[in-house]
């Protein structure tokens, strides 16, 4: 079937403008998480989405940063008033059960590659 | 907190050879999931093996295993018969579950080249 899907791939914005990072999960799957890759700090968790439990956003760097997930799917990263420090790849991944059953195995979409001039 | 390392940030073989990638890490807990996840430059990070840390037997997946030793905190992956198509970066995890909540802690990583 088909994995987890992100949109845009790539985005250039300018420093100030807000953006919105789209991820599509894996059908049926009721966890969503976010993840942010960057040079200078390694992979690092955003936040994490579990059916219709309150989303646990402990990873979020500052105000600036949201994310949503209409309808238990898909699901929409916002950074208002972008910085140069939030240049990075920003993944999504989706688990079937999240931790409803357990420890579950995260599915990886390709990333959206954020750059701010 | 829960920390993993990596400690070899690059390593190259020979296409056919075996190499074993290295992990540590540090928890207090006594039952949790590691993970190897593999990420191509086309940058899909791609699970390559998950170990729960209840089960002795080391996880096998192909030419992919582990060798977990759980009371020295080490989760090294081998990669036997090496292939062109395994030169990726290769990130070490550690699942840190609590209340409710559930993340995935990463090494930094070891960017693995397989040679011709």
């Amino acid at each position: 079937g088909a994995g987890v899907s992100q949109s845009p791939s790539n985005k250039v914005t300018e420093k100030g403008k807000d953006v919105e990072l789209r991820c599509d999960p894996i059908s049926g799957h009721t966890a969503l998480y976010w993840y942010r890759q960057s040079l200078g700090q390694g992979l690092e968790f955003l936040i994490y989405f579990q059916g219709n439990s309150a989303p646990d956003k402990s990873g979020l760097p500052s105000d600036r940063f949201s994310a949503e997930r209409t309808g238990g799917s898909v699901s929409t990263l916002t950074i208002q008033r972008t910085q140069q420090e939030d240049s990075a790849v920003y993944l999504c991944a989706s688990s079937r059960y999240g931790t409803s059953k357990g420890p579950d195995t995260q599915y990886f979409g390709p990333g959206t590659r954020l750059t701010v001039l | 907190a829960q920390t993993v390392t990596q400690s070899q940030p690059e390593m190259s073989v020979q296409e056919a050879e075996t190499v074993t990638l290295s992990c540590t890490y540090d928890t207090s807990e006594n039952n949790y999931y590691l993970f190897w996840y593999k990420q191509p430059p086309s940058r899909q990070m791609i699970l390559v093996i998950r170990q729960e840390a209840y089960k002795q037997q080391n996880a096998t997946e192909n030419r992919f295993s582990v060798n977990f030793q759980k009371a020295a905190k080490s989760f090294s992956l081998k990669i036997s018969d090496s292939q062109l198509g395994d030169t990726a970066m290769y990130f070490c995890a550690f699942m840190v579950t609590q209340g409710g909540s559930e993340k995935l802690v990463f090494g930094k990583g070891t960017k693995l080249t397989v040679n011709p």
